[in-house]
């Protein structure tokens, strides 16, 4: 069962305009969320987290957004770049254990 | 510094052949890390350790061994390959509840 789910598996947007990417967990233990970046044939990179006594937490052009009552958060990207297109996870931490969950990925596409 | 390294980038393996993939960090990390990345389904966790000589089983242990016998090394063994082994493995490291740096992958394929 998909604790972590990242429903749109591709999203286009234009370059600088706003790219939303959203994603939904099941598990209200989760405490503190990250996303992560990822081009082709490299390993994933940490973008921004956010932990779970906040709401928003902000990085340069990276906003994340945690809404704890719905278990969703989304990242927002303003102004969106070329060089952002990627596929983005969003990871969850579950404090039980040592593990990071992670979704199944939004591939970003954005067009110049 | 190196970050995260995987050896080796790249194998073609026969069904029934074993193999090793070496995980190396230079962080001083506690936590490490395997996972495998297949298309459509994210990054699925297949073992993990909290430290030197600790291992624990993550989502998809099956057909993996793995061991931690120095804290910088992490090390992911298929005894008997199976085509459904074919994947790309990544290894992370971190420290507690932090974000994970990960390596960058090894393209198996078993034939």
């Amino acid at each position: 069962d998909q604790q972590v789910k990242q429903n749109s598996p591709s999203l286009s947007v234009q370059e600088g305009r706003i790219s939303i990417l959203n994603c939904d967990y099941t598990n209200s233990m989760f405490d503190y969320f990250l996303w992560y970046k990822k081009y082709p044939a490299e390993g994933p990179t940490f973008l921004i987290s956010i932990s779970s006594i906040k709401d928003k937490n902000e990085d340069g052009r990276f906003t994340v957004f945690l809404n704890k009552s719905a278990k969703h958060l989304s990242l927002h990207i303003v102004p969106s770049q070329p060089g952002d297109s990627a596929v983005y996870f969003c990871a969850a931490t579950d404090p039980g254990t040592y593990k990071y969950i992670f979704g199944t990925g939004t591939r970003l596409k954005v067009l110049a | 510094n190196a970050g995260v390294t995987q050896t080796p980038k790249f194998r073609v393996l026969k069904t029934g052949q074993s193999m090793t993939l070496l995980c190396a960090q230079d962080m001083n990390h506690e936590y490490m890390y395997w996972y495998r990345q297949d298309p459509g389904m994210g990054l699925r966790l297949i073992h993990y350790s909290v430290g030197e000589g600790t291992t624990a089983k993550g989502e998809v242990p099956d057909g993996y061994n793995v061991s931690r016998l120095k804290k910088q090394n992490f090390l992911l063994g298929l005894e008997s390959a199976a085509p459904s082994q074919t994947s790309v493995y990544f290894c992370a490291s971190s420290y507690p509840r932090g974000e994970q740096f990960f390596g960058p992958g090894t393209r198996l394929t078993v034939l």
